[in-house]
């Protein structure tokens, strides 16, 4: 089976920092670009970023809101993909999901497999 | 940046079918994925590229899109069909590239 699992949430102050981790089984990892999408509490989703697979040269993207403050990276050896969240921002607080472009998909891809997210709570 | 539109709510009885528009402004090649996301659970995919099912997806969620609108159709509802849905596109902004919809949420009566 297909799996994502995000690990690594919690209270942390405002300019604080987290490191939020994602563990694939189920799939070649190593072939997969990788993205993390966030949801405010009651909002809707949000795109963060994504790593593209080492293959593809690991290039990260991030949204404007984040872009400086995060970054993102990978270990395929243990299947895993990170976010590193620096100066933390009340506004950050949410469910921080990781997701799988859809495979083979060569480009502007779906999201087709998703983790059961992350909760971080910026908070003084 | 690229905006997606959605209506904030879509009511349906069992059994009828609901649809669930998404307003962009000229879609032209974007592709429209849909996703459908249950309280206190992650979004699944459930059309992608305007139209294509995942695997697994009934046959009953599919997809369309015309210049500036696309739309998920959801045929013989059901209760367990009652979750919130997103649609998405990639845009050309290096700032924004991926733009959700702000969610549509379906009740099911």
């Amino acid at each position: 089976e297909e799996r994502l699992v995000e690990s690594g949430g919690g209270l942390v102050r405002p300019g604080g920092s987290l490191r939020l981790s994602c563990v694939a089984s189920g799939f070649i990892f190593k072939n997969a670009w990788m993205h993390w999408v966030r949801q405010a509490p009651g909002r809707g989703l949000e795109w963060v970023g994504r790593i593209k697979s080492k293959l593809d040269g690991e290039t990260t993207g991030f949204a404007a809101p984040v872009k400086d403050r995060f970054t993102i990276s990978r270990d395929d050896s243990q299947n895993t993909v990170y976010l590193e969240m620096n100066n933390l921002k009340n506004d950050d607080s949410a469910v921080y999901y990781c997701a799988r472009d859809l495979p083979s998909c060569g480009g502007e891809c779906p999201f087709d497999l998703w983790g059961q997210g992350a909760l971080v709570t910026v908070s003084s | 940046s690229y905006v997606l539109t959605q209506p904030l709510s879509v009511s349906v009885a069992p059994g009828q079918t609901a649809k669930i528009t998404c307003g962009g402004s000229n879609f032209g090649t974007k592709g429209v994925h849909w996703y459908q996301q249950k309280p206190g659970q992650a979004p699944v995919l459930v059309v992608f590229e305007d139209e294509d099912r995942p695997s697994g997806i009934s046959e009953r969620f599919s997809g369309s899109k015309s210049a500036n609108t696309a739309t998920l159709t959801i045929s013989r509802v059901e209760a367990g069909d009652g979750a919130d849905y997103y649609c998405q596109v990639w845009d050309s902004n290096r700032d924004y590239p991926v733009i959700f919809g702000g969610g549509t949420k379906l009740t099911v009566l």
